[in-house]
């Protein structure tokens, strides 16, 4: 099953400690994108790179970093400075938005506890 | 700034009987949105989208712009429509989307 694949399934972390959850896709797609989804919250926007080594924030991006070296992986580092951590982290990639490609192809996510 | 309404956190019907998924939307451009499906441990994935006009698993979206709605309905539920359900709304310039807090439809038997 390719496509997008996020690890780990989940994850625990202790207060203070920074994090560093995968993302790597394999659809050649050149957008990229990391989003929080919390219960009655739906998606929020943390970041998002529409091209290599390029990258903007979110709604959300407060605590949280993000790197783009190459087209297939797009890391979140959730830093100590987020405030509230403990969430489900949902990774996605669309083609070109050039080629008219806005459709989103989501990870299947990975649940972040933070104690 | 753009917006999305999904008014109903949990919509409750039985099987057979219609369904209609609320959304809601602001935008000053011409939108362009989307309904997409997240069923139970799987992956959110894309349900449909206005400007294909197409009919997914017997789900139908009309976008209404004078009422800035775009409702997903379907004649006759079934239990495995049981699952959370997203409007989303593409931004303005970029490939980004602002999604809905979603809606979970629970089909009974």
């Amino acid at each position: 099953d390719g496509g997008i694949t996020q690890s780990p399934k989940y994850l625990f972390r202790k207060e203070g400690q920074n994090v560093t959850l995968s993302c790597e896709q394999n659809l050649n797609h050149d957008a990229m994108y990391w989003y929080r989804q919390d219960p009655g919250q739906g998606l929020r926007l943390i970041y998002y790179s529409q091209i290599v080594n390029d990258f903007q924030k979110g709604d959300i991006a407060e605590g949280y970093s993000v790197s783009r070296e190459k087209k297939e992986s797009f890391p979140l580092t959730v830093t100590s400075a987020q405030k509230n951590p403990t969430a489900f982290y949902l990774c996605a990639s669309s083609p070109s938005p050039l080629a008219g490609g806005y459709e989103q192809y989501f990870g299947p996510g990975t649940r972040l506890t933070v104690t | 700034a753009q917006r999305v309404t999904q008014p109903e956190k949990l919509l409750s019907v039985f099987k057979g009987a219609p369904v209609e998924l609320k959304c809601n939307y602001s935008y000053s451009g011409s939108p362009e949105l989307f309904w997409y499906v997240q069923y139970s441990r799987q992956r959110l994935q894309l349900l449909l989208r206005h400007i294909s006009r197409e009919s997914i698993k017997g789900f139908t979206a009309d976008l209404n712009k004078g009422e800035t709605s775009f409702h997903l309905k379907k004649p006759f539920a079934q239990e495995e429509d049981s699952a959370m359900y997203y409007c989303a709304l593409k931004d303005s310039g970029y490939s980004t989307l602002t999604f809905g807090k979603g809606t979970m439809l629970l089909v009974s038997p």
